[in-house]
């Protein structure tokens, strides 16, 4: 079974730019789970999809974030425009239905801002 | 409102000496706890996981964490260290499902280092 694959790996943007981080989650699972981890601090939790549905978007930090999961597969994050404290490490879960507990994470993508 | 402290940033020892790793939670409900270890350059792995059943939870490559809800405390914990255990670990605390789903609080991470 494929794990959860993230693109790219390593992002490096100029402030007011736009990134789009992608996320391929395990088959089968229908939750996806989108977490943040900036320099020096604790993984944070973004937003969880279940299929297409956002169930919980309460960590998204601000409207220059927005995440899609069309179709219930692979899901999108971008963030238009880029600011520098948008830096960080960008990691995506995903599991199955009923097991929200157990999840797999992808390797993450390490978003660089300057 | 739950919460997670992992009390030490880096941790040393010598290959073949125990592994501690200490996590301290707080939660305002029965919570779930799990163990995650990071490799450079790979996905966080699942350790273990405590949901309510046996106090004392074995995981993955000799590694098992006690839940003590008295001192609030999920330590883990290695009779031996490998020098493939050298990685950074994540105390992760959720305590009641959010419309079914468990949003996680995870703490700072604990740097491992495994001297031969």
């Amino acid at each position: 079974e494929a794990g959860v694959t993230q693109f790219p790996s390593h992002s490096v943007i100029e402030k007011g730019q736009t990134v789009t981080l992608r996320c391929d989650p395990i088959s089968g699972h229908d939750n996806l789970y989108w977490y943040r981890r900036v320099m020096g601090k604790e993984i944070k939790f973004l937003l969880h999809f279940v299929k297409e549905s956002k169930q919980d978007e309460s960590g998204m930090p601000n409207n220059r974030f927005l995440a899609e999961r069309t179709g219930g597969t692979y899901s999108t994050l971008k963030v238009q425009p880029a600011e520098l404290e948008d830096s960080g490490v960008y990691f995506c879960a995903s599991s199955r239905q009923g097991k929200s507990y157990e999840q797999y994470f992808g390797p993450g993508t390490r978003l660089t801002v300057t | 409102a739950q919460s997670v402290t992992q009390l030490d940033s880096h941790v040393s020892v010598s290959e073949g000496t125990p592994v501690l790793l200490r996590c301290n939670y707080s939660s305002s409900y029965s919570p779930s706890l799990f163990w995650y270890v990071q490799h450079p350059n790979k996905g966080l792995q699942l350790l273990l996981k405590y949901t309510s059943a046996a106090t004392l939870v074995k995981g993955i490559n000799g590694f098992e964490a006690e839940f003590k809800k008295s001192e609030t405390s999920f330590h883990l914990t290695k009779p031996s260290a490998h020098m493939s255990d050298a990685a950074e670990y994540f105390c992760v605390v959720s305590d009641l499902p959010t419309g079914g789903s468990y949003i996680p609080t995870f703490g700072r991470g604990t740097s491992l280092i495994v001297h031969p």
